[in-house]
């Protein structure tokens, strides 16, 4: 059980242009998603915490017209990153929690993004 | 705010060995502490956690202990296998303005056990 999705899994895009990567919760509902970014050789930043049917919240340098987030349903949760730059590059990761008085966190398996 | 310190950064063993990871947290208020398991290319794993409440667990070869007055928490795995070499994270669940709570992570221990 407890298992998260993401889709693509691998993106190209060309610089200004739009991707939005998807995250499903498979076997939960999840009130609570996450979305983390990652560098290369280091550890998660949390970008932004959404919960279902409300607008999210970023976290402080994070700019929420770039990355619009979309939690419309228990079981699914977008990442745009708009007009896109090679500074974007990254893999991005989702995570949910299933209730919001739950502790445990899963996490989807990532989108790496490459950005020409 | 929470600010987690793991250590150590790399950590190198034999097959067969054990393995302790570390990690401090300075906010006596929080209350859930998990490990996760990230593999190259693949997303964090949750493979033990441990709630405040609770100064010990383990499940097979893993095992987790909590000094709440100490504010430390370490992962200890048993009889290490070339499988468990992977980058290991621990975190710790902070209370933040607004009533929402998030996971502040440690800065990962690369793990690596040599047959």
């Amino acid at each position: 059980g407890a298992v998260v999705s993401q889709h693509p899994s691998r993106v190209i895009c060309k610089s200004g242009t739009s991707v939005k990567i998807e995250c499903r919760s498979l076997d939960f509902q999840a009130t609570t998603m996450f979305w983390y970014r990652q560098f290369p050789k280091k550890s998660l930043m949390l970008m932004a915490t959404s919960n279902e049917g409300s607008k999210a919240t970023y976290e402080q340098g994070v700019e929420k017209d770039k990355f619009l987030i979309n939690h419309a349903s228990l079981t699914l949760s977008t990442l745009t990153v708009t007009s896109a730059h090679p500074e974007d590059s990254s893999f991005y990761i989702c995570s949910a929690r299933p209730g919001t008085e739950a502790y445990e966190q899963y996490f989807g398996p990532g989108t790496r993004l490459t950005v020409t | 705010g929470e600010n987690v310190e793991q250590h150590p950064s790399t950590l190198s063993v034999q097959e067969g060995d054990s393995a302790v990871i570390k990690c401090t947290y300075s906010d006596s208020a929080s209350n859930y502490f998990p490990w996760y398991k990230q593999e190259l290319g693949k997303g964090p794993q949750l493979i033990i956690d441990i709630r405040s409440n609770v100064g010990e667990k383990k499940d097979q070869r893993i095992a987790v202990t909590l000094n709440k007055t100490a504010k430390h928490f370490s992962l200890h795995i048993t009889e290490t296998q070339p499988e468990d070499s992977a980058v290991y994270f621990c975190a710790a669940r902070a209370k933040f303005s607004g009533g929402y709570n998030k996971l502040i992570f440690g800065a990962g221990t690369r793990l690596a056990v040599h047959p």
